[in-house]
């Protein structure tokens, strides 16, 4: 069981907004401004696209974009495009020195 | 733009220990500049932190894998390593070396070496 909860599964279609959801505690998520997420097509290594909550690294589309509230984190991606399809993984960093996993969404284009 | 490429056993006994490397090009594990980490994921599941390394030796593990865990730098080869002792079925996994100017995200990743516990 991961420490942060995420939904198995999102879905939109090309050109349409999603937000994925990635809740945790106050010992991490709500904690500190320490969230990143991660995108991963299945057999390539995962790429970061937003870091430290909202940033986005050079490179990364600006359809990307991070936010948090409380003990939630949410990641959306608009302007959907096909190849935005794969998993998504949220990180936080957590008490005494731990960086913490959500169980990753599988984000489909229709 | 760094790489990194994991090198170990494909197979391990349980109980065991695993040992894999990572060697670096593009950026040096002697510099203060980054954090070595190391990430797995098990079949079809998530992403688990091991723990990171900084250049003078300075470690954190996952509370979870503490005491199983082991992780040093060769400075001398560009290289980092990971030591995980009592291999279980459970340790099945993906292994992920990673390359990261923070120590709260991971930017440069390898391409990822699997790494199946079974006797």
């Amino acid at each position: 069981q991961s420490a942060l909860t995420q939904p198995p599964s999102a879905s939109g279609s090309p050109g349409q907004s999603v937000t994925i959801s990635c809740t945790g505690t106050s010992s991490d998520v709500g904690g500190y401004n320490y969230v990143s997420w991660y995108q991963h097509h299945p057999g390539k290594a995962p790429k970061v696209m937003i870091y430290e909550v909202s940033k986005r690294p050079s490179g990364v589309p600006d359809r990307f974009s991070g936010s948090k509230s409380a003990n939630t984190a949410s990641l959306t991606v608009s302007g959907l495009q096909a190849e935005d399809e794969a998993y998504y993984y949220c990180c936080s960093y957590a008490d005494s020195n731990n960086l913490v996993f959500g169980g990753g969404t599988k984000l489909t284009v229709l | 733009q760094p790489q990194l490429q994991e090198s170990g056993p494909g197979l391990a006994k349980p109980s065991e220990t695993l040992s894999l490397s990572c060697t670096v090009s593009g950026g040096s594990i002697s510099s203060s500049n980054y954090y070595w980490h190391w990430i797995r994921q098990p079949p079809g599941k998530g992403l688990e932190w091991i723990g990171n390394i900084y250049y003078s030796g300075t470690t954190y593990y996952n509370p979870s894998l503490k005491s199983r865990v082991t992780m040093s730098v060769d400075t001398s080869e560009n290289q980092f390593s990971l030591k995980l002792s009592s291999l279980t079925a459970a340790d099945t996994a993906v292994y992920y070396c990673v390359m990261s100017s923070s120590w709260y995200h991971f930017q440069h990743w390898g391409q990822g070496t699997l790494v199946t516990v079974s006797s």
